[in-house]
């Protein structure tokens, strides 16, 4: 079946280290995007990226890398410099055709700091 | 000022009533669209349904509709006949921007508990 897949489900980061989540999707979707989730609020958007090789910063970039090399990844890398990291990351692709398209979301990953 | 409005913090409701989850929002775009989530508590987002800015009917999918008033920049998700299965948090989502440079901003989220 046609989806996306977040690896890992769980994540955990010790003080000073990047880490790096992983999106994968099979949709064949031009765009891509990343969401940080923290309790009771709604999507943060992080990065997002509609064609191979270019991304764009979302809302809260600040800590946070990305790369789009093959049309099917996405993977976020949470740096050091990302001093509040735990919360839960979602990935998340659409297509450009037209408006109307959802976007489609991965299970998610829950990072925490040890 | 928040681009989308979910004043429901959390609502609880008979199983096999209608259930109204409110959302306005804000933007001087003359095209948007504006979506529907559920999220259960395992944590994945799944797409309810979708209503264009240009769209003269209110969108319908099922026992989902979008009850959509342009003018009052409201478009609240109506779930008829609530089952239990319903219970998640429900979040609404503004689309903006031209072709190729397109965002969705998220509202706070409403949870919903279904009640046997």
């Amino acid at each position: 079946d046609g989806g996306i897949t977040q690896s890992p489900k769980y994540l955990f980061r010790k003080e000073g280290q990047n880490v790096t989540l992983s999106c994968e999707q099979n949709l064949n979707h031009d765009a891509m995007y990343w969401y940080r989730q923290d309790p009771g609020q709604g999507l943060r958007l992080i990065y997002y990226s509609q064609i191979v090789n270019d991304f764009q910063k979302g809302d809260i970039a600040e800590g946070y890398s990305v790369s789009r090399e093959k049309k099917e990844s996405f993977p976020l890398t949470v740096t050091s410099a990302q001093k509040n990291p735990t919360a839960f990351y979602l990935c998340a692709s659409s297509s450009l055709q037209g408006g109307n398209q959802p976007q489609h979301f991965g299970d998610g990953t829950r990072l925490s700091i040890l | 000022a928040q681009k989308i409005t979910q004043t429901q913090p959390g609502m609880f409701v008979q199983e096999k009533e209608a259930v109204t989850l409110d959302c306005t929002y804000d933007t001087s775009d003359q095209s948007y669209g504006l979506f529907w989530y559920k999220q259960p508590s395992s944590g994945e987002m799944i797409f309810l349904i979708y209503q264009g800015s240009y769209d003269e009917q209110n969108a319908t999918e099922g026992r989902y509709s979008l009850n959509f008033q342009k003018a009052r920049k409201s478009a609240n998700l109506v779930i008829s006949a609530s089952q239990l299965g319903d219970s998640a948090m429900y979040f609404c989502a503004m689309r903006e921007g031209s072709f190729g440079n397109e965002k969705l901003t998220f509202g706070t989220g409403t949870r919903l508990t279904i009640i046997p």
